[in-house]
């Protein structure tokens, strides 16, 4: 049964730091990888998709990487700025969607501005 | 365009009544997911349609839930006698049809917010 685990679980940083968050899993055979955003008391936005076969995804401030052998993604956010305070899901597809996502329970980020 | 919809966003019931909750996924997305989230045990998985497939049921928590799917669009998650555990919020995703390279991003609706009293 796949397992996903986010580390840290909160992180607080100033306003314009870089900063790395990090999710892993157990089960390498997945299908793809996909990090969401979720601000409070709403539905979750998705960020980036990766697919097995790609190493990392960029959209604007945001890149993902993955290493499906070692079980290993991480969501690099540059610049952070106060609008990116939210908590940051990672989720892996291991049964071709079929299964649904299987979810880490997040890392809730703060940024001082 | 318009995104996956829910109602209704907040929904308070008293232990032991029914309760339908719904899902109006976005226009074209074959695939429609419904997902759990409970305080402090993260997003768990319930179901998946394809279409107008019948559905693995194996991820519902118990036999009180159903879910269908009406003419692969509109999605009702139905749960029967609810028990204060089922107090979560109830969210809903969609995406166009599942690949050889496994499903496509996933987009999902504002939740519904149970509270069963």
């Amino acid at each position: 049964k796949q397992e996903v685990t986010q580390i840290p679980a909160a992180l607080s940083v100033p306003e314009g730091e870089n900063l790395v968050l990090n999710c892993s899993f157990t089960d390498s055979a997945i299908y793809n990888l996909q990090w969401f955003r979720q601000d409070p008391g709403k539905g979750l936005t998705s960020l980036l998709l990766i697919q097995s076969s790609q190493r990392e995804q960029t959209s604007g401030r945001l890149n993902a990487s993955l290493d499906k052998s070692s079980g290993r993604s991480t969501l690099y956010i540059a610049a952070s700025q106060p609008g990116d305070s939210a908590t940051y899901l990672c989720a892996a597809d291991s049964g071709g969607g079929a299964d649904g996502l299987t979810f880490g329970k997040g890392t809730h980020l703060i940024i001082q501005p | 365009g318009a995104g996956v919809s829910q109602s209704p966003s907040n929904k308070v019931t008293e232990k032991g009544k029914d309760v339908e909750l719904r899902c109006d996924p976005i226009s074209g997305h074959t695939a429609l997911y419904w997902y759990r989230q409970s305080l402090g045990q993260g997003l768990e998985f319930l179901i998946y349609f394809q279409g107008n497939s019948a559905p693995d049921k194996s991820g519902l928590p118990s036999d009180r839930f159903s879910a269908e799917r009406t003419g692969g669009s509109v999605s009702t998650l139905t749960i029967q006698r609810t028990q204060q555990e089922d107090s979560a919020v109830y969210l809903c995703a969609s995406s166009l049809a599942l690949s050889a390279s496994g499903a496509h991003e996933q987009y999902f609706g504002p939740g519904t917010r149970l509270t069963v009293t």
